[in-house]
């Protein structure tokens, strides 16, 4: 069981270049979000999703799109990286439930220069 | 907008003594979740609190919550150095329970010294 798997862990774009981050899980969660978290500061909620073919925007969406095709999957792309999403990316996942753990992935780390 | 504030920011404490962190939020809400980060790792989960008045403990680390005073508390008791990390809490706004939208702490940085 491999829980929230990220790739890449580390990433260096250069500005204007478009990726994708990929973030699988094995638990059959439903939920799935995208955070980023910036030096000395809390995680900010990018996209969500609660379920295949759903998604909704979060906080801070502006240069971010994402799809759930699938409950395994949610990939978050970067349209035309900036340097201001330098930032490590966190994705997550859980059962629908008030109180039910929501489980991170390890992180992946994104210098845009 | 919800906003979700922590105090200390930073902490920096002995071992074997006894604190408290703090986490205030603005807005109604029904749940709040503790986490716990070491350095370059992911989020951990502590503790989730589902109502007025819930306690939970594990361990050195006891979390409870006022939703009437929207405040929690993450209370250390005869901190260990292993308890060094950084701790936040996150709370969703309003009482819908398939609301996704966390609001995160700027997190409380923990160092426990001999």
């Amino acid at each position: 069981n491999a829980g929230v798997t990220q790739t890449p862990k580390f990433q260096v774009l250069k500005t204007g270049q478009s990726m994708t981050l990929q973030c699988a899980q094995d638990m059959n969660h439903e939920y799935m979000s995208w955070y980023r978290q910036d030096p000395g500061m809390g995680l900010r909620l990018i996209h969500y999703s609660v379920g295949a073919g759903i998604t909704d925007q979060g906080e801070v969406p502006n240069g971010y799109n994402v799809s759930r095709s699938t409950t395994e999957d949610f990939p978050l792309r970067l349209l035309s990286a900036a340097p201001s999403q330098t930032s490590v990316y966190f994705c997550a996942s859980r059962i629908p439930g008030a109180g039910n753990t929501i489980y991170f992935g390890e992180g992946s780390w994104l210098t845009v220069v | 907008e919800l906003k979700v504030e922590q105090n200390p920011l930073f902490l920096s404490m002995q071992e074997g003594k006894n604190y408290t962190i703090y986490c205030n939020y603005s807005t109604t809400s029904d749940r709040l979740y503790w986490y716990r980060q070491d350095p370059g790792k992911s989020l951990e989960s502590l503790f989730v609190l589902l109502s007025n008045g819930a306690v939970k403990q594990e361990g050195r680390l006891m979390a409870s919550l006022d939703t009437k005073a929207r405040l929690s508390t993450l209370h250390i008791t005869a901190a260990v150095h292993d308890l060094s990390a950084t701790y936040f809490c996150a709370v969703p706004p309003g009482q819908n329970f398939g609301n996704e939208k966390l609001t995160f702490g700027t997190g409380t940085r923990l160092t426990i010294i001999p």
